[in-house]
């Protein structure tokens, strides 16, 4: 069965840096783009992320456009984000969710499979 | 940027009856929209997928409708498990979009 698995969350101080993993199984890993989402305690979703089902192409929020980074590796069916100059607003539970559609062709981007989430906290 | 602005933000009803949420883009996109369901502690669900797909698996009660700017989202008999809050998302355009929720509870 398709499964996502989030790590790497922790606590960091302002300015710092992580970087997440979503480990892969279930599915053919390079046939589907990845994206990551975030949800800061009790509020609504907020996308952050896609990089492609070949890795060459990647998308960023404008909040996090230049601080964070998105790559994956396809011999490790994991898709990583580095997180750089962390603020207290990146508090979040993040999540990583696999596009539906794979391929070249692919129909756009439906989240039908998302990991349970890992905690990055921001603080002093 | 599309912006969604999905309403209302939160509701109550009574088990069985019908239960439905807009969502408006701030721009035309198609049918690029997609409605999830997050119960607590959990992750997003995806429901409904192209504003009127279901998803399978899904239970028949969830339905989805519209295109361009106004959508809605119905739960034709709500049912105790269904208390959950339930998210609009734009794929028409990059970067992606979420409405801001609507919280349903039941009576």
């Amino acid at each position: 069965q398709v499964q996502l698995v989030e790590s790497g969350g922790g606590v960091v101080q302002p300015g710092g840096s992580l970087r997440l993993s979503c480990a892969t199984s279930g599915f053919t890993f390079k046939f589907y783009g990845i994206h990551w989402v975030r949800q800061a305690p009790a509020k609504g979703l907020e996308w952050v992320a896609f990089i492609r089902y070949d890795g060459n192409f990647q998308y960023y929020s404008d909040s996090v456009e230049g601080r964070f980074s998105i790559s994956r590796d396809k011999s490790e069916n994991t898709v990583y984000l580095q997180m750089n100059d962390l603020r207290a607003e990146d508090t979040a539970l993040y999540y990583c969710a696999k596009d539906k559609f794979g391929g070249p062709d692919s129909g756009g981007y439906v989240f039908d499979y998302w990991g349970q989430g890992t905690l990055v906290t921001v603080s002093s | 940027d599309i912006q969604m602005t999905q309403s209302p933000s939160s509701l109550s009803a009574s088990v069985g009856d019908r239960v439905t949420i807009t969502c408006q883009a701030s721009q035309d996109i198609s049918i690029y929209l997609n409605w999830y369901q997050q119960k607590p502690g959990k992750a997003p669900k995806l429901l409904i997928y192209e504003a009127s797909k279901l998803e399978p698996g899904v239970p028949s009660r969830f339905s989805g409708s519209g295109s361009g700017t106004d959508f809605s989202f119905t739960i034709s008999s709500l049912q105790p498990e269904d208390i959950a809050t339930y998210y609009c998302q734009q794929f028409e355009n990059l970067p992606l979009s979420f409405g801001g929720g609507t919280k349903v509870e039941v009576k």
